[in-house]
């Protein structure tokens, strides 16, 4: 069974310059996370996808970040204007369910973004 | 009070002894816990995942859940230097759209030859 993929693994842009990140969850996984980590911290959630729907986006800092789930299957993060505190590493993940018990998540290899 | 909390090492264990890594969490109906391994550079993997009190075991790895105190601790039987990695401690609370998975900060893990 493939894992999560996402795309690109490693970005290095300007600052104010756009850039986006993409995740291609494992088949048949309806809840959908993205995950920013910064260096000596766990993941942090931006936003959860039961299927389409954005169900937690809290912690989308949503000035400039964006994300969709076009059809309930991949999943685009973007960010625009980016600043240097968005270097990071994006991290996708995916799970059959939102509900507790069936709530393993499993993570692609993440997008390490740096902005000079 | 950090909501999951974990010692970030380094903990240092020799090759063949049994590593134990804890972690106290702050949610008192927090319902699943879950042990995550990060290499260096690479992407958290699931490693265990723990519903209820009491330990549970797979492989060389031992879970153990004490909700009443809100602890969490995994075990490594018989380490290999394969096993050095951050591990990180991964809690969701209560059932509902607002459930969320809060991890630690991660404990660096060394087994020496």
């Amino acid at each position: 069974e493939a894992g999560v993929v996402q795309s690109p693994r490693y970005k290095i842009i300007e600052k104010k310059q756009p850039v986006a990140f993409w995740c291609n969850p494992i088949s048949g996984h309806n809840t959908l996370y993205w995950y920013l980590q910064n260096l000596g911290q766990g993941p942090e959630l931006l936003i959860r996808y039961e299927n389409e729907e954005a169900v937690d986006d809290s912690q989308l800092p949503k000035d400039r970040f964006s994300a969709e789930r076009l059809k309930g299957v991949d999943s685009t993060l973007k960010i625009q204007p980016a600043e240097l505190g968005d270097s990071a590493v994006y991290l996708c993940a995916s799970s059959p369910d939102w509900r507790p018990s069936y709530n393993e998540q499993f993570f692609g290899p993440g997008t390490r973004l740096t902005v000079l | 009070q950090k909501e999951v909390e974990q010692n970030s090492g380094p903990l240092s264990v020799p090759e063949g002894a049994i590593a134990s890594l804890n972690c106290t969490y702050s949610d008192r109906v927090s319902q699943s816990f879950f042990w995550y391994r990060q290499y260096s550079g690479k992407s958290p993997e699931l490693i265990m995942s723990i519903y209820s009190n009491g330990d549970k075991e797979d492989g060389r790895f031992t879970a153990q859940l004490n909700k009443a105190s809100q602890y969490v601790s995994l075990l490594i039987r018989d380490s290999q230097p394969s096993d050095s990695a951050t591990y990180l401690c991964a809690v969701m609370g209560k059932a509902g759209t607002a459930s969320k998975l809060t991890f630690g900060t991660g404990t660096r893990l060394q087994v020496t030859l």
